[in-house]
């Protein structure tokens, strides 16, 4: 059966400390992995991640796939109180389905 | 990109009532899909909604409970029957526009409580 784990379950960290958040999966015809970001009932789109070792980037966040271990993670320098959220790892299939991780709660203090 | 338009927003409900949560995209697309998130857990993929054919629905979801409707290719409502405060969730619509591998998009989620 297809999954995806995250960890940890949740953090918490002061403003300005570097985060790195994971994710492990077992699918079947996998096809990419995505990271998503959750404040309050919609997911909004981060990464997608297709090919191992290709680093995505966008301002502090950076995130990377390692295809033959088969992780991510995803990283947050500088962290601000406005990264707070939940951090979901999703991966699709060759049947097109998204497989959702449980999630990470971050939380970031002033 | 998709813009999709989900509601109601929330709603609070009388337990053995039905609600039925609306979704329409600004875009033609192929594949619909319907999450439920419940407290503290992870979206939980319910059903695909496919035009012109039944909804696929995964493992612990049944029609009964979640029927399916996909008239056009650019809107899809998810009923949720005979409400228990089990269902009490956030149920999201997502759409797939170009195919995998490629972001899925989200609507802006319904909250329920049923009470």
């Amino acid at each position: 059966e297809d999954k995806v784990v995250q960890s940890p379950l949740s953090l918490v960290v002061h403003e300005g400390d570097t985060v790195t958040l994971n994710c492990s999966y077992e699918v079947t015809n996998f096809r990419s992995l995505l990271w998503y970001k959750q404040e309050k009932k919609a997911p909004t789109f981060l990464f997608m991640l297709t090919s191992s070792g290709i680093e995505k980037k966008s301002g502090r966040l950076s995130s990377i796939l390692d295809k033959k271990e088969l992780f991510s993670i995803l990283n947050i320098t500088a962290t601000q109180t406005g990264d707070s959220a939940i951090y979901l790892c999703a991966t699709t299939s060759g049947t097109y389905k998204y497989i959702f991780g449980t999630g990470t709660r971050l939380k970031v203090l002033a | 990109s998709a813009v999709i338009s989900q509601k109601p927003s929330r709603d609070i409900c009388q337990r053995g009532t039905s609600l039925t949560i609306q979704c329409q995209v600004d875009s033609q697309v192929t594949m619909m899909f319907w999450y439920r998130q419940q407290p503290g857990q992870s979206l939980t993929l319910i059903a695909t909604a496919n035009q012109g054919s039944e909804a696929t629905y995964e493992s612990g979801f049944v029609i009964d409970k979640f029927p399916i409707s996909r008239p056009n290719l650019t809107f899809s409502t998810l009923t949720v029957s005979n409400m228990s405060p089990e269902d009490s969730s956030i149920y999201l619509c997502s759409v797939d526009v170009q195919g995998a591998p490629t972001e899925a998009f989200f609507g802006q989620g319904t909250r329920l409580t049923v009470v």
